[in-house]
């Protein structure tokens, strides 16, 4: 079992929709979140951390769920620019960034 | 503030040759990785450095070394160059917030290497 799993989609919602991703990880001791964007042959940008239980930042609210072990992150409003691919990353003690394969999102007009 | 620098950006070797990949950041963080991203897999990690002089294996170390000489610098090796180092390679670089696991990654544009 890889160590943080996504749904690698791709996810095709129009503009203006809510979608939501997951993301699962198997080692109960990661202490770190993170949600990152990549663009198409870009560097993946640092979109939230996630340090408690979740938090909120503008249109994107990430929440964690230590018991299960997930992560997910919910896009509302949609918007052309938010297409991209979503990286879930954990990480322990800040030397071990792992990163999930990437959940592609396309907003359509 | 340039923030995470890659060089070169593009390079196409032949089996066998070698060549280095610098990595250089104007942040003053501690820690900082080398990753590479293939086609349908998440980054992987090659090795990092959680300080001046100090380096670890990452995930997939084999076929690369790496050198942290001075605190902004971090080089990436590869010895006898491969096919299946064909890859994209992202250095990225951390700090922590003294007292908490806040850790934040900040990536370089990537180098694009094809091996042939």
């Amino acid at each position: 079992r890889k160590e943080v799993e996504q749904d690698p989609g791709p996810f095709n919602v129009p503009e203006g929709a809510t979608v939501a991703f997951n993301c699962t990880y198997s080692n109960s001791a990661s202490q770190s979140f993170f949600w990152y964007r990549q663009d198409c042959r870009k560097e993946p940008k640092l979109l939230m951390s996630v340090y408690s239980s979740g938090n909120e930042d503008g249109r994107f609210t990430a929440q964690l769920n230590r018991a299960s072990q997930y992560i997910s992150l919910l896009i509302r409003d949609s918007k052309l620019s938010d297409s991209a691919t979503y990286l879930c990353v954990v990480s322990r003690y800040g030397q071990n960034f792992v990163f999930g394969p990437g959940t592609r999102l396309s907003v359509l007009p | 503030n340039a923030g995470v620098t890659q060089t070169p950006k593009f390079r196409v070797l032949k089996t066998g040759q070698s060549m280095t990949l610098l990595c250089a950041q104007d942040m003053n963080h501690e820690y900082m990785y080398w990753y590479r991203q293939d086609p349908g897999m998440g980054l992987r990690l090659i090795h990092y450095s959680v300080g001046e002089g100090t380096t670890a294996k990452g995930e997939v170390p084999d076929g690369y070394n790496v050198s942290r000489l001075k605190k902004q610098n971090f080089l990436l090796g590869l010895e006898s160059a491969a096919p299946s180092q064909t890859s994209v390679y992202f250095c990225a670089s951390s700090y922590s917030i003294t007292g908490t696991v806040k850790y934040e990654q900040y990536f370089g544009p990537g180098t694009r290497l094809t091996v042939t």
